[in-house]
């Protein structure tokens, strides 16, 4: 059975950089046939896709446009995990933040974690 | 970037009722790239609904989806009582991926 398991703090302070971890079982980081991603959802902004990450003979990434100059997602081969960082942070990334799984070709999210609530105040 | 308008906000209705919840997309959605997707309180979205109309493993079949091009529906023929929950469709023609603000199906 796969899962995702979340890690990371719930709380971090203006401009700072929000950092979070996915560790997955069940499946592989590195599988040609998945993407991993990172959602957060906030009442103010809904459901929000952030980026993702895959890999198809090398490593890609793809984020959204909202996030782009502060956004990092990064494999952990090792570790078979995948974490995600945001620099900078404001009120406004206050959200909960879940990881999720697409398979190729097939942009829906199959499996997601059970979410990490994030707040950013000082 | 294909906006998802989600209508009514919130139906009110009792179990064994039938619910029909709309989606529309601010341009077509060739290939019928939608999804629907329930969440209950304090849990993650989960998947229904792929490619417009196919169930997701392990979905019950009173869940059903409809629809081409900018409208889709999702309708559940009889509400159960673990059916009372808010549901998100989600278009996945184009990035950056969307998703709409939501129905609320609420107990009369």
């Amino acid at each position: 059975q796969v899962q995702l398991q979340q890690s990371g703090p719930g709380l971090v302070k203006p401009s700072q950089t929000l950092s979070l971890i996915c560790a997955i079982s069940g499946d592989r980081v590195s599988s040609n046939s998945a993407a991993w991603n990172w959602i957060r959802q906030s009442p103010s902004r809904g459901l929000e896709w952030l980026g993702r990450t895959y890999y198809r003979s090398k490593w890609y990434n793809d984020y959204a446009g909202s996030v782009k100059s502060r956004i990092s997602i990064n494999p952990d081969t090792s570790k078979n995990q995948f974490s995600l960082q945001l620099t900078s942070v404001t009120p406004e990334d206050t959200a909960v933040y879940y990881c999720t799984r697409h398979q190729v070709g097939k942009w829906y999210f199959d499996l997601w974690g059970r979410g990490t609530l994030v707040t950013v105040s000082s | 970037e294909i906006v998802l308008t989600q209508s009514p906000g919130t139906l009110s209705l009792s179990p064994g009722e039938r619910a029909t919840l709309s989606c529309r997309a601010s341009q077509s959605l060739t290939s019928s790239s939608l999804a629907w997707y329930q969440q209950k309180p304090g849990q993650a979205p989960r998947l229904l609904i792929y490619d417009a109309s196919n169930r997701a493993t392990g979905i019950p079949d009173r869940f059903s989806g409809s629809g081409s091009g900018t409208d889709f529906t999702l309708t559940i023929s009889r509400l159960e009582p673990e059916d009372f929950a808010v549901y998100y469709c989600q278009q996945y023609i184009s990035s950056p991926l969307t998703f709409g603000g939501g129905t609320k199906v609420e107990i009369k």
